[in-house]
């Protein structure tokens, strides 16, 4: 079956523009988390949705960071007013729901803030 | 913070079985040791996972220390396609996000 999705692969901005990044998780997949890498570090963990609802928002950097998801599936990860500092690898995974379920990933999209 | 501490990059050469060390002191009772790795360019790949016993899957081996203090994940016939980065991750017990380390940079040379 088709795995985790991310759009855009790439994206391309100016300092100060707002942009969504898309994430479709696994179908029937419940929980789904955004990370991001910064160049040459690891991942850092962004926020955490069970269903529709988040439950943990504790990695999310700043108030101009926000996600959403609708209908248990798609989520978008919005920056406001971006920064040169926000460019990075965005990841979403999802999860089939036990607890111990692994996380799948996506592929990402390279956010560059010019 | 990561409850992990990994070597930052080990070599292996091709065919030769990859050991790659992960202590974990600080380990709750009822947290999970995960590998992932990420090749160049591409998201983390989920290896395999264990809480106290010893688990093997068609990719690797993982190794936990009676203590559940560290652990060993074993590549039993590296090839190059193995050159990775490895993370070693404990899950935060009650939530699912995985808190990632800077790993260990294998390269498996010819």
């Amino acid at each position: 079956g088709a795995g985790v999705s991310q759009s855009p692969s790439n994206k391309v901005t100016e300092k100060g523009k707002d942009v969504e990044l898309r994430c479709d998780p696994i179908s029937g997949h419940t929980a789904l988390y955004w990370y991001r890498q910064s160049l040459g570090q690891g991942l850092e963990f962004l926020i955490y949705f069970q269903g529709n609802s988040a439950p943990d928002k504790s990695g999310l950097p700043s108030d101009r960071f926000s996600a959403e998801r609708t209908g248990g599936s798609v989520s978008t990860l919005t920056i406001q007013r971006t920064q040169q500092e926000d460019s990075a690898v965005y990841l979403c995974a999802s999860v089939g729901g036990r607890v111990t379920d692994t996380q799948y990933f996506g592929p990402g999209t390279r956010l560059t803030v010019l | 913070d990561a409850k992990t501490t990994q070597p930052p990059s080990m070599d292996c050469a091709e065919g030769r079985a990859a050991n790659l060390p992960c202590n974990h002191s600080t380990i709750s009772g009822n947290e999970y040791v995960y590998w992932y790795r990420q090749i160049h360019s591409q998201g983390p790949q989920y290896i395999i996972h264990g809480l106290k016993n010893n688990e093997t899957n068609e990719m690797a081996s993982l190794i936990i220390t009676e203590d559940r203090k560290s652990s060993t994940l074993i590549l039993p016939h590296a090839t190059l396609r193995d050159t990775a980065v490895y993370y070693c991750i404990v899950r935060v017990a009650n939530t699912d996000k995985l808190i990632f380390g800077t790993g260990t940079r294998l390269q498996v040379f010819p």
